[in-house]
């Protein structure tokens, strides 16, 4: 696609509920970042992914949240039993290069946890 | 103190003002990023600099390495630039980002 997707663009859930965020990257980008902003707060670094592989998950808050990349392409960020704190925008961003190169970024999914 | 610095945090002007938004950072990065987020809360990259000096249209960004500095200026500012503008640089494999500028330009 011409930029990167994110859906839903919209979540509402339960808390304790589990919830799938699905990014698509623009095609042929290697590299693909998961951040998270929190109502009033700077963006915070989740995980990357090289290929299909994540060097780098040291962002992920805790074991409740977990992350896949498939085909190169597709990844899903996953949250098991969601929390109120758990409410925030999850943009996701690729780039065609390794981290130094320029990120283009998704318009976020807004999960709400109730 | 967090590693990557923005000032100020909120900027008010008129229609047609110069603007500077600054940002310091305290580590070695290898690239440095301008973003633009709008209300909606959709995220464009402006510049990405590792040295010198960018212009696009009405927007130049400058980076200072030696002083770990980047300012980001906008000419003949406009009610259609109020944003949010946020630096962020490269630490290795991640971007570590700043508090973001919040920019209000007023008819």
């Amino acid at each position: 696609g011409a930029g990167v997707s994110q859906s839903p663009s919209n979540k509402v859930t339960e808390k304790g509920k589990d919830v799938e965020l699905r990014c698509d990257p623009i095609s042929g980008h290697t590299a693909l970042y998961w951040y998270r902003q929190r109502l009033g707060q700077g963006l915070e670094f989740l995980i990357y992914f090289q290929g299909n592989s994540a060097p780098d998950k040291s962002g992920l808050p805790s074991d409740r949240f977990s992350a896949e990349r498939t085909g190169e392409s597709v990844s899903t960020l996953t949250i098991q039993r969601t929390q109120q704190e758990d409410s925030a925008v999850y943009l996701c961003a690729s780039s065609l290069g390794p981290p130094g190169t320029e990120a283009f970024f998704g318009q976020g999914t807004r999960l709400t946890v109730v | 103190k967090n590693e990557v610095e923005q000032s100020p945090q909120n900027l008010t002007a008129q229609e047609g003002e110069f603007i500077t938004i600054n940002c310091s950072y305290s580590v070695g990065i290898s690239a440095l990023h301008w973003l633009q987020q709008h209300p909606g809360g959709g995220i464009v990259s402006l510049f990405m600099l590792s040295s010198g000096k960018k212009k696009h249209g009405r927007l130049i960004a400058t980076i200072n390495i030696q002083e770990k500095h980047s300012s980001l200026h906008i000419t003949a500012s406009h009610p259609r630039d109020s944003a949010v503008y946020i630096c962020a640089v490269y630490r290795g494999q991640k971007l570590v980002f700043g508090q973001g500028t919040r920019l209000t330009i007023n008819p």
